[in-house]
C-alpha cells in the first residue's frame, strides 16, 4: 500500500515538446505528493508538489495534474529544454511518515 | 543559507569494516531524513529524525542506524560492511517533516569492495 509507481522508466523529447510523467499510488491516506529533479552528482531537487485538494498546480513550465479518484498524478514539462535533461522523481508522504518515491524517470531533451 | 552538507563526499570500504557518515542540515531544520539511493532500488528511506529522536524507521537490517545531536546534525553508521550496501547515500533536511519542502544534500557515494 506504500508504493507509487512511475512511469515510463525514460522519456525522450524533442526541445520545445511537452514531457509528461505519469505516478499511481495505492494509500488513499497520501496527502503530499512533490516532484523531485536530479542532475548527475546531485541530490534531488523539489520542483513541485501538490495537495490533494487542488487537481492542477502550474509553476511555470511545470504542472501538476493530480486525479484523486484513478490515484494518479502527473508531471507535465510544457516547451521543454536541453537543460531539463535529468532523473524526475515524483514521491508520496501522508503527515509525519516517510516519503515513498517512484522508482525515477529519466528525461533527455534532444536539441 | 547554506544547504545540507554530507561528509565525505566518496568513501571507499572493504566488507566487513564499518562507516559513519556525516550530514549537516540547513540551520534551522529539526528534521533529518536518510535515504540509500541505488540504480535497481531507487530511492530507499532509511530512517528520519526529529529533535534527537528516531520517528520514522524503513526496512533495512539493523546493521544501519543513525543518530541526531542537539545542534540537528545527524550520523548514520553501517556495521559490517557488505558488497550490496555501495550506493549513494543522501540526507535531506526540513523544518518538520510534516510535508514540508525537504532539502538534500549532494550525498555520500560508498563503495564497498
Amino acid at each position: 500500500q506504500q508504493q507509487v509507481k512511475q512511469s515510463p522508466q525514460s522519456l525522450i523529447v524533442q526541445k520545445g515538446g511537452i514531457s509528461i510523467i505519469n505516478c499511481a499510488y495505492e494509500n488513499t491516506a497520501f496527502d503530499y505528493f512533490p516532484w523531485y529533479q536530479q542532475f548527475p552528482g546531485k541530490g534531488p531537487a523539489l520542483l513541485i508538489a501538490i495537495r490533494p485538494d487542488v487537481s492542477e498546480k502550474k509553476e511555470g513550465r511545470f504542472t501538476i495534474s493530480f486525479n484523486k479518484s484513478a490515484k494518479q498524478f502527473s508531471l507535465h514539462i510544457m516547451d521543454s529544454q536541453p537543460g531539463d535533461s535529468a532523473t524526475y522523481f515524483c514521491a508520496a508522504s501522508r503527515g509525519y511518515q516517510k516519503v515513498t518515491f517512484g522508482t525515477g524517470t529519466k528525461l533527455q531533451v534532444i536539441p | 543559507k547554506a544547504g545540507v552538507t554530507q561528509t565525505p563526499r566518496y568513501l571507499i570500504k572493504t566488507r566487513g569494516q564499518q562507516v559513519t557518515l556525516s550530514c549537516s542540515p540547513i540551520s534551522g531544520h529539526r528534521s533529518v531524513s536518510w535515504y540509500q539511493q541505488t540504480p535497481g532500488q531507487g530511492l530507499q528511506f532509511l530512517f528520519e529524525y526529529f529533535s534527537e529522536t528516531q520517528r520514522n524507521k524503513g526496512n533495512f537490517p539493523g546493521r544501519f542506524s543513525g543518530r541526531q545531536f542537539s545542534n540537528s546534525r545527524s550520523e548514520m553508521n553501517v556495521s559490517t560492511l557488505e558488497l550490496g550496501d555501495s550506493a549513494l547515500y543522501l540526507c535531506a533536511s526540513s523544518q518538520d517533516s510534516l510535508n514540508t519542502e525537504a532539502f538534500f544534500g549532494q550525498g555520500t557515494r560508498l563503495t564497498v569492495v
